[in-house]
């Protein structure tokens, strides 16, 4: 049962360019969301978070989108650098159920194209 | 954030034997985690690692396939036994020390290969 989706394996965008990697969650007791990047042969690295009495969190380049009726959140990279290239993990949790564990998706690897 | 230390970080394994992978933390951490990335899918839960008792297996997973100890706060490790090649996978330890899920640590992964 994948409660989370990441529906896109691979996305391609130019240098400089936004870059929207998109995901969508089953569960609505989920009120925890999170993205991470993957390098190959190293861990996955938090990258930025959103709770869900929020439809927005932005850090520098980085901005986190939720839509709570949708159950789905996007992540937009402004501008896209070729170091972003990376795998993007959306993952979701339910802290407020005392629910420490997390569900991830499969994962978009975006290839930022000098 | 607390810094991770997984051995090893990849593995060629024989069928029918098993692998145990360790995960260090610099730090005392509240919760320890086992994931799985098989190919082309997403990071799968295994199981909390509890400190002192028995782990927390997912549907799927079960102690006799993965055994995991985790004798203190710092470490834990993850057993891979009576391996098949559909165990090859990247096996990931991840940590938090807060009673929420904001800034998962994880290791660098074992990328185990089994022939």
């Amino acid at each position: 049962d994948q409660q989370v989706k990441q529906n896109s394996p691979s996305l391609s965008v130019q240098e400089g360019r936004i870059s929207i990697l998109n995901c969508d969650y089953t569960n609505s007791m989920f009120d925890y969301f999170l993205w991470y990047k993957k390098y190959p042969a190293e861990g996955p690295t938090f990258l930025i978070s959103i709770s869900s009495i929020k439809d927005k969190n932005e850090d520098g380049r980085f901005t986190v989108f939720l839509n709570k009726s949708a159950k789905h959140l996007s992540l937009h990279i402004v501008p896209s650098q070729p170091g972003d290239s990376a795998v993007y993990f959306c993952a979701a949790s339910a802290p407020i159920l005392n629910n420490n564990d997390m569900r991830f998706g499969a994962g978009t690897r975006l290839t930022v194209k000098p | 954030s607390a810094v991770i230390s997984q051995k090893p970080s990849r593995d060629i394994c024989q069928r029918g034997t098993s692998l145990t992978i360790q995960c260090q933390v610099d730090s005392q951490v509240t919760m320890m985690f086992w994931y799985r990335q098989q190919p082309g899918q997403s990071l799968t839960l295994i199981a909390t690692a509890n400190q002192g008792s028995e782990a927390t297996y997912e549907s799927g997973f079960v102690i006799d396939k993965f055994p995991i100890s985790r004798p203190n706060l710092t470490f834990s490790t993850l057993t891979v036994s009576n391996m098949s090649p559909e165990d090859s996978s990247i096996y990931l330890c991840s940590v938090t020390q807060g009673i929420t899920n904001y800034g998962y640590t994880f290791g660098s992964g074992t990328r185990l290969t089994v022939v």
